[in-house]
């Protein structure tokens, strides 16, 4: 058990609909990350924040969003939702603001759009 | 920028082989640092090593051993005497010591242990 929790595990919705996955770091740790992994694309960073505030931005479309919250948990919003967003999100944590600090990664939400 | 290639998809061994993954990264910096995570059926992707660019000390862990070499710009990762528990998919990752760039995983490596 890494320390990170992720909600929902699963979750299953529309094209054309929005949803929030949601983080819970590593107790300590300040930064929160996002990855999305899907068969053709592999893992890929989408977006991290570090005590509340954006710290390095990937591929992330901008049909999705993140925030991280004074408690440090954090939000992914996916919105207008397509087919090829179906995906495992991850979250990960570390202590650090570098993405070279070790990373702790949750147990992912796997999102399947209809 | 950085790149990282497993090209090894899939693999496939008897119990109580010696196996290695490779994993071959691309980068100009000359500080940057290389992870690899095991991803088991379950999902969760955990941690199994970092190494940093001035460190091309090979490290064994158990089973488990990493060959770092610059000069070839490898980063391998052997398991000796592989176990059924071992199945899983094996990611390398690298990222730079310098600014805000993220973690670049490879394609991964599906290991299958047959008993």
């Amino acid at each position: 058990d890494s320390g990170v929790t992720q909600t929902p595990k699963h979750l299953i919705t529309a094209t054309g609909q929005r949803v929030t996955l949601r983080c819970s770091p590593r107790s300590g740790d300040l930064s929160v990350y996002w990855y999305q992994q899907s068969l053709d694309q592999g893992l890929q960073f989408l977006i991290q924040y570090y005590n509340g505030e954006e710290r390095a931005k990937g591929n992330i479309l901008e049909r999705f969003s993140a925030q991280q919250f004074p408690d440090l948990h954090s939000e992914l919003n996916l919105s207008s939702l397509e087919l090829g967003d179906s995906a495992l999100y991850f979250c990960a944590s570390s202590a650090g603001q570098n993405s070279y600090n070790e990373q702790f990664f949750g147990p992912g939400t796997r999102l399947t759009v209809l | 920028a950085q790149k990282v290639t497993q090209a090894q998809t899939e693999i496939s061994v008897v119990e109580k082989e010696d196996v290695t993954l490779d994993c071959v990264y691309e980068t100009r910096d000359t500080t940057y640092y290389l992870f690899w995570y095991k991803q088991p059926p379950s999902g969760e992707l955990v941690f199994l090593i970092r190494r940093n660019s001035f460190d091309e000390q090979n490290e064994i862990s158990g089973r488990y051993s990493w060959n770092f070499q610059k000069s070839t710009s490898s980063f391998n990762f052997t398991i000796t005497a592989s176990q059924v528990v071992d199945s899983a998919v094996y990611f390398c990752a690298l990222t730079l010591y310098s600014g805000n760039t993220p973690l670049v995983f490879g394609k991964g490596t599906r290991l299958s242990v047959i008993a």
